[in-house]
């Protein structure tokens, strides 16, 4: 059964940085490409970033692009995301999700979300 | 940037069929997927390549794509899918969500 753990996420004063973290477990994690995609408050989903199941191809959205870093650790089965340069707009709940499709660079859909972790950006 | 349009609310009768479109250009040359979002909770698929099923999800579940469309319906809804639901695709290398239809089951 698949399971993704965030965390990491909590309350960060605007122009810091956060990292969150994403332990993976139930499927052969160095065989799927990973996805951060986060939802404002009684917002809709927004794509951040999504990383090569080989972590050789990372993908940012514009909103992160330049102050944002997806990695991974298959050996540990975790995904990372460093967001730096904190603003407002960055408070959201993080979710880690997995694609559906394995050896595949990047593209595909999502099967699988964890429960997310709460960022919160605010003196 | 590429972006994929929802309307913003669907209301339907217990029983009745229920769409939710998704609209882009030339949206029907790519793959969509739809999430179904409940309240406090995380999203599930359940339609992915336009019109497939994740084991799970219930038969009245299905989707199409042609042209600029994508189109979620659900016949003879329940109460319990009363949810908000996303489309998903790519544009090159990003990956595009629409910005939510919230269903009502009325």
């Amino acid at each position: 059964q698949v399971q993704l753990v965030e965390s990491g996420g909590g309350v960060v004063q605007p122009g810091k940085s956060l990292g969150l973290s994403c332990a993976a477990s139930g499927f052969t994690f160095n065989n799927y490409a990973m996805y951060w995609v986060r939802q404002a408050p009684g917002k809709g989903l927004e794509w951040v970033a999504v990383i090569s199941y080989d972590g050789r191809n990372k993908y940012y959205a514009d909103s992160v692009k330049g102050r944002s870093t997806v990695s991974r650790d298959n050996s540990k089965k975790t995904l990372y995301l460093q967001v730096n340069s904190l603003r407002g707009e960055d408070t959201a709940v993080y979710y880690c999700a997995k694609t559906a499709n394995p050896l595949v660079d990047v593209h595909g859909w999502i099967d699988s979300w964890g429960q997310g972790t709460l960022v919160t950006v605010s003196s | 940037s590429y972006e994929v349009t929802q309307p913003p609310s669907v209301s339907v009768s217990p029983g009745q069929t229920a769409s939710i479109t998704c609209s882009g250009d030339k949206l029907g040359g790519e793959y969509v997927s739809w999430y179904q979002q409940k309240p406090g909770q995380s999203p599930v698929m359940v339609i992915y390549q336009d019109s497939k099923r994740p084991s799970g999800i219930p038969e009245r579940f299905s989707g199409s794509n042609s042209g600029d469309t994508a189109t979620l319906t659900i016949s003879g809804t329940q109460a319990m899918d009363e949810a908000d639901y996303y489309c998903q695709a790519w544009d090159s290398s990003s990956v595009v969500f629409g910005g939510g239809t919230k269903l009502t089951v009325l």
